[in-house]
C-alpha cells in the first residue's frame, strides 16, 4: 500500500525556517517526481513546487511565490522528500501536502499544517 | 500562467440526478505531439487531502466509481457526475499540469438539494 507521511509541521515566526519531511512506502520512491502542494486555510489549492527523479538529474522547478526561498530534496536510500522552507512570510501558512507524482499527482500525504505567526 | 476557471463556484443537487462542473484554460493544455489533455479532476472532502478522479481529461483513475466522467479538450472541460450520490458531497477542482507553475481551479462545492 502506498503511504506518504508528512512531518515537521508547526508555529513559527516570520523570517524563520522550517524543514518538512514526507516519508514513504509501498512504491519503488527512486522512480517517482516528487510533488508539494499547499492549502491556505478555507483557500484553494497551489503548487509549490517538484523534485524529478533522480533517473532524470533529481532537477527541482518552483512557484515563483517560494522560488529562491524554498527547496526541495529527496533520499532515495530512505525513501524521504523534503521541503526545506526559509524565510517564511505570514502568507506561507497553509496545510502542505507531499504527492507521489505521475503527472498527475496520484497519492496524496495527508497534510502538515504550517503557522507562519508572530 | 495557465489560468484555470471553473463555473459555477458551487450547486446544489438531488440525489440521482446530475452535477455538471465546468472548467476553462487560459491557454490550451493540449500539446498535439502526445494526442494527450493534461488535466486532471480531483475532489477533496473536508478535513482530507485531494484524491484523483480523472486524468489526461477522461481517463478515471482506479478505483473511481463510473458515474465520474470527463471530457473537453484544449481549453475547455467538464467534469460530470451522472447520478449524485450523499457520499459525493465534496469540493471538486480541476488541474493543469502541461506547463509549470502548474494551476488549479478556484474549486466547486457540490452539495445535496
Amino acid at each position: 500500500e502506498v503511504q506518504l507521511v508528512e512531518s515537521g509541521g508547526g508555529l513559527e515566526q516570520p523570517g524563520r525556517s522550517l524543514r518538512l519531511s514526507c516519508t514513504t512506502s509501498g512504491f519503488t520512491f527512486a522512480d517517482y517526481p516528487m510533488t508539494w502542494f499547499r492549502q491556505p486555510p478555507g483557500k484553494g489549492l497551489e503548487w509549490v513546487g517538484f523534485i524529478r527523479s533522480s533517473a532524470y538529474g533529481g532537477t527541482t522547478e518552483y512557484a515563483a511565490s517560494v522560488k529562491g526561498r524554498f527547496t526541495i530534496s529527496r533520499d532515495d536510500f530512505r525513501s524521504i522528500a523534503y521541503l526545506q522552507m526559509n524565510s517564511l512570510k505570514t502568507e506561507d501558512t497553509a496545510v502542505y501536502y507531499c504527492t507521489r507524482d505521475t503527472f498527475p499527482a496520484d497519492y496524496w500525504g495527508q497534510g502538515t499544517l504550517v503557522t507562519v505567526s508572530s | 500562467d495557465i489560468v484555470m476557471t471553473q463555473s459555477p463556484d458551487s450547486l446544489a443537487v438531488s440525489v440521482g440526478e446530475r452535477a455538471t462542473i465546468s472548467c476553462k484554460s487560459s491557454q490550451t493544455v493540449f500539446p498535439g505531439t502526445t494526442n494527450k489533455n493534461y488535466l486532471a479532476w480531483y475532489q477533496q472532502k473536508p478535513g482530507q487531502p485531494p484524491k484523483l478522479l480523472i486524468y489526461w481529461a477522461s481517463t478515471r483513475q482506479s478505483g473511481v466509481p463510473d458515474r465520474f466522467s470527463g471530457s473537453g479538450s484544449g481549453t475547455d472541460f467538464t467534469l460530470t457526475i451522472s447520478s449524485l450520490q450523499a457520499e459525493d458531497v465534496a469540493v471538486y477542482y480541476c488541474h493543469q499540469y502541461y506547463s509549470p507553475p502548474w494551476t488549479f481551479g478556484q474549486g466547486t462545492k457540490v452539495e445535496i438539494k
